[in-house]
């Protein structure tokens, strides 16, 4: 079982649609980032977490510690929000999860 | 605003050659990571460095070595490429090791190796 699941695998929504993506762990954590990745491979962080809820535009993440799950949510999604997000756990190195592909169409 | 470079976006190289892959951050950081990315894998820690000649195997290091000579530069080299390294290469750096202190990682636009 990897030590960072997340889900779905794939998701394709309508622009505006509002969007939820999972992350469980089995591990200990110190911080909880989530990442965004656009076609050609560059990475982006959007949130580090280690506790309750952070929102930066149109984007909000949430984590329950004692249930070892987080959540990014996309409000309004537009199509440029389309991108693989991944979820990654920070213990002794960062353990990412397998990513979320996300297409949002017009 | 670029933070951490790769020096090449795609790379072809031929089975059994040597390939270094070289990283630049520009923010004084200590910690330095090479990860590869396979689809349905996620990213996968080959080597980190927590200080200049200082190197830490990762989860799969075979077939790897690194170099760290500079504290702003991270070489991941390939001694005799095979085609199972084909994949996605990125580069990360942190300030402060990772699981003592939350910091933010900042990563490279990663280099797309392929191996023929």
């Amino acid at each position: 079982k990897n030590e960072v699941e997340q889900s779905p695998q794939n998701l394709t929504a309508q622009e505006g649609e509002f969007i939820t993506i999972n992350c469980s762990y089995s591990v200990g954590i110190s911080a909880l980032h989530w990442l965004q990745q656009h076609p050609g491979g560059g990475i982006v962080s959007l949130f580090m977490l280690s506790s309750g809820k952070k929102k930066h535009g149109r984007l909000i993440a949430t984590i329950n510690i004692q249930e070892k799950h987080s959540s990014l949510h996309i409000t309004a999604s537009h199509p440029r929000d389309s991108a693989v997000y991944i979820c990654a756990v920070e213990s002794s190195t960062l353990v990412f999860g397998a990513g979320t592909i996300l297409r949002v169409k017009s | 605003d670029v933070k951490v470079t790769q020096s090449s976006r795609y790379l072809v190289k031929r089975t059994g050659e040597k390939v270094f892959l070289e990283c630049v951050q520009d923010m004084d950081h200590e910690n330095m990571f090479w990860y590869r990315q396979d689809p349905g894998l996620g990213l996968r820690l080959i080597y980190f460095s927590y200080d200049v000649k200082m190197k830490e195997k990762g989860d799969i290091p075979e077939g790897y070595s690194v170099s760290r000579e500079k504290k702003e530069r991270f070489s991941l080299i390939l001694e005799s490429a095979s085609t199972n390294q084909t994949s996605m290469y990125l580069c990360a750096s942190t300030t402060y090791r990772l699981g003592l202190m939350n910091t933010e990682a900042f990563f490279g636009q990663g280099t797309r190796l392929t191996v023929v």
